[in-house]
């Protein structure tokens, strides 16, 4: 079963405007952490923020917030003010209790149109 | 600058070579990783270490083999590549459960 779903593979968003990437997960696991990566057109990969399933606060780390919603398995990215700068692939990413390994979605590509 | 280095950062194979990607870590992180990336597919993992001299299957393997034998490096190999092994390889590191370092990846073209 895929374990981090990302159901929009495409967004446009104008230039100044709010976007929210949608991210489930699934997992039988009570410790768990939450991720968001951004991969440019150059390739490499870029942490943007992190929640801990025992956090009661959302993450947001400047422009980016992560609503989490534990009851709904859900850790959506929200982008305010988009720029131009932020067109690129955005991946949410899940650990699973004491593993370290990150198991990702299948990302989603976000064009911010002037 | 510190972080984790991969090396090559682009290779041509033909069908059935082999060869050794290499990555390394400055950053004295246990755990290292190898993942894959596919279009539509996000990032794969293929395997992974919790120490030197420890490596472990993530959940595409085959057709691959690691080894850690210095804390600070994590090869991978492909011993017959394949076409299906055409893709974009990433290594990672982490010492804690939050705090991950990617390599810059290595595109890999298998033909």
């Amino acid at each position: 079963a895929q374990k981090i779903t990302q159901t929009q593979p495409g967004m446009f968003v104008q230039e100044k405007e709010a976007v929210t990437l949608d991210c489930t997960y699934d997992t039988s696991d009570q410790s768990y952490g939450l991720f968001w990566y951004k991969q440019p057109s150059s390739g490499e990969m870029i942490f943007l923020i992190y929640q801990g399933s025992y956090d009661e606060q959302n993450a947001t780390e400047g422009r980016y917030s992560l609503n989490f919603q534990k009851a709904r398995k859900s850790a959506n990215l929200v982008i305010s003010a988009s720029q131009l700068g932020d067109s690129a692939m955005y991946f949410c990413a899940m650990r699973e209790g004491g593993d370290y390994k990150l198991s990702f979605g299948a990302g989603t590509t976000v064009t911010v149109r002037a | 600058n510190a972080g984790v280095t991969q090396t090559p950062k682009f290779r041509v194979l033909k069908t059935g070579q082999s060869m050794t990607l290499l990555c390394a870590q400055d950053m004295n992180h246990e755990y290292m990783y190898w993942y894959r990336q596919d279009p539509g597919m996000g990032l794969r993992l293929i395997h992974y270490s919790v120490g030197e001299g420890t490596t472990a299957k993530g959940e595409v393997p085959d057709g691959y083999n690691v080894s850690r034998l210095k804390k600070q490096n994590f090869l991978l190999g492909l011993e017959s590549a394949a076409p299906s092994q055409t893709s974009v390889y990433f290594c990672a590191s982490s010492r804690t459960a939050n705090g991950y370092t990617f390599g810059s990846g290595t595109r890999l073209t298998v033909v």
